[in-house]
């Protein structure tokens, strides 16, 4: 497509819940990132995909947190058992090669209340 | 630690009244410092990249330069069309991250 794609805009979910983030990166994007940016705040690395590279998931701050990519095609970031914490804007970003000026999506919104 | 510190936090100006954002980093082995625009609503959006001290880059009214240890993104008589929040990310050694700054919101009022 023509930018990286991410739904849902907006997620409210209960807390306890599992949620699913979509991320459909520019077709031919090698690399691709997940961050998380609070209110007020930058954005935190989470989780680097590279091709067929076992992905970074350095950041990942809990293992109620994962992420899966398909290739070089769309990737989830799941969270289960969201927490209040968790609420945040969730950006997708991919690159052709990686190290460069990245193209972000608009994000999802996730409350959980 | 590599680390990104934006200041200031916030900043109101008077179209036209030109003024420097500033960003300030520490990381081993700089590979690129990066810029970014961030509406409302939206995700960044990719200004410039810099990668050794003395690199200036320009787009219309915005300029950005960098120094070992900071670097400014200069706004030349900038126009209400340029609010936004400003994101700094700097790459280090390690070519799978990239630190963020909280970034600057830059208000300019008619």
């Amino acid at each position: 497509g023509a930018g990286v794609s991410q739904s849902p805009s907006n997620k409210v979910t209960e807390k306890g819940k599992d949620v699913e983030l979509r991320c459909d990166p520019i077709s031919g994007h090698t690399a691709l990132y997940w961050y998380r940016q609070r209110l007020g705040q930058g954005l935190e690395f989470l989780i680097y995909f590279q091709g067929n590279s076992a992905p970074d998931k350095s950041g990942l701050p809990s293992d109620r947190f994962s992420a899966e990519r398909t290739g070089e095609s769309v990737s989830t970031l799941t969270i289960q058992r969201t927490q209040q914490e968790d609420s945040a804007v969730y950006l997708c970003a991919s690159s052709p090669t990686g190290g460069n000026g990245y193209t972000f999506g608009s994000g999802t919104r996730l409350t959980v209340v | 630690e590599d680390q990104v510190t934006q200041s200031p936090e916030a900043l109101r100006l008077q179209e036209g009244e030109s003024s420097s954002l500033n960003c300030s980093y520490t990381v081993s082995g700089l590979r690129g410092l990066f810029w970014y625009r961030q509406d409302p609503g939206k995700g960044p959006e990719f200004l410039f990249t810099l990668y050794s001290a003395g690199e200036e880059k320009e787009k219309e009214r915005l300029k950005a330069t960098l120094t070992k240890k900071e670097s400014f993104l200069h706004i030349t008589a900038p126009k209400p069309e340029d609010s936004a929040t400003y994101l700094c990310a700097v790459q280090g050694r390690d070519f799978n991250k990239f630190y963020f700054g909280s970034g600057t919101k830059l208000n300019v009022k008619p």
